[in-house]
């Protein structure tokens, strides 16, 4: 099946240092790719929507100056949490978007393995 | 969007059949169903997708009713390494641009000895 990267997996920095994540799709093109959130016990909360060539659509609640989302290439997007506070720790997922689907019955969303964000 | 409604937790015993139920009564004339499995500290896994009646795959099957207004999940003879939590999601991905994911609790399946 279709296989998405991401690195690092676990990252611990100091508060007010940026951080950037990356998602790659190794073996399928993506023109949208989803960055997640998951708190412990918590489900996966939507951050934003990453579009190919164009600007990211964040959900209601993120702040897009302090997650920056660039989608760069087909393959690649990028996540950075700028000025990290502790509040930010958390496990952050991507996921890309498959247009083929299986077997054509439809399109599907593989998910990356995630990073841990520790933010001292 | 539509919205799905799961059991919070299931419990069941290794080599037995589990169904996990989904309902998703706004779900759309597009919308396919697609279940994810999910470890702890990990991404979620894609298990198995459909539209309408049945699929089947390695690993599960899917039953969607004609009304599609709900769907189950059956994984045949769990076993310990099936213990995860479950996602049911339903949606139109060729909605570019306006289609996206809500994940709900998902259901929780602790598989005992």
């Amino acid at each position: 099946g279709a296989v998405v990267s991401q690195h690092p997996s676990r990252v611990i920095c100091k508060s007010g240092t940026s951080v950037k994540i990356e998602c790659r799709s190794l073996d399928f093109q993506a023109t949208t790719m989803f960055w997640y959130r998951q708190f412990p016990k918590q489900s996966l909360m939507l951050m934003a929507t990453s579009n190919e060539g164009s600007k990211a659509t964040y959900e209601q609640g993120v702040e897009k100056d302090k997650f920056l989302i660039n989608h760069a290439s087909l393959t690649l997007s990028t996540l950075t949490v700028t000025s990290a506070h502790p509040e930010d720790s958390s496990f952050y997922i991507c996921s890309a978007r498959d247009q083929f689907g299986i077997s054509g019955v439809g399109e599907t969303q593989y998910f990356g393995p995630g990073t841990r964000l520790l933010v001292l | 969007l539509a919205k799905t409604t799961q059991p919070i937790s299931m419990d069941s015993y290794e080599g037995q059949e589990v169904n996990i139920t989904c309902s998703h009564n706004n779900i759309a004339t597009n919308d396919y169903i697609t279940w994810y499995q999910q470890f702890p500290s990990q991404g979620p896994r894609f298990i198995i997708q459909g539209y309408k009646t049945k699929v089947t795959n390695e690993v599960a099957s899917l039953f969607i009713p004609a009304d599609r207004k709900s769907s189950t999940l059956s994984l045949p003879r769990v076993s310990l390494s099936d213990t995860a939590v479950y996602y049911c999601l339903v949606g139109d991905m060729r909605l570019a641009g306006t289609y996206k994911y809500i994940f709900g609790t998902g259901t929780r399946l602790k598989v005992l000895a």
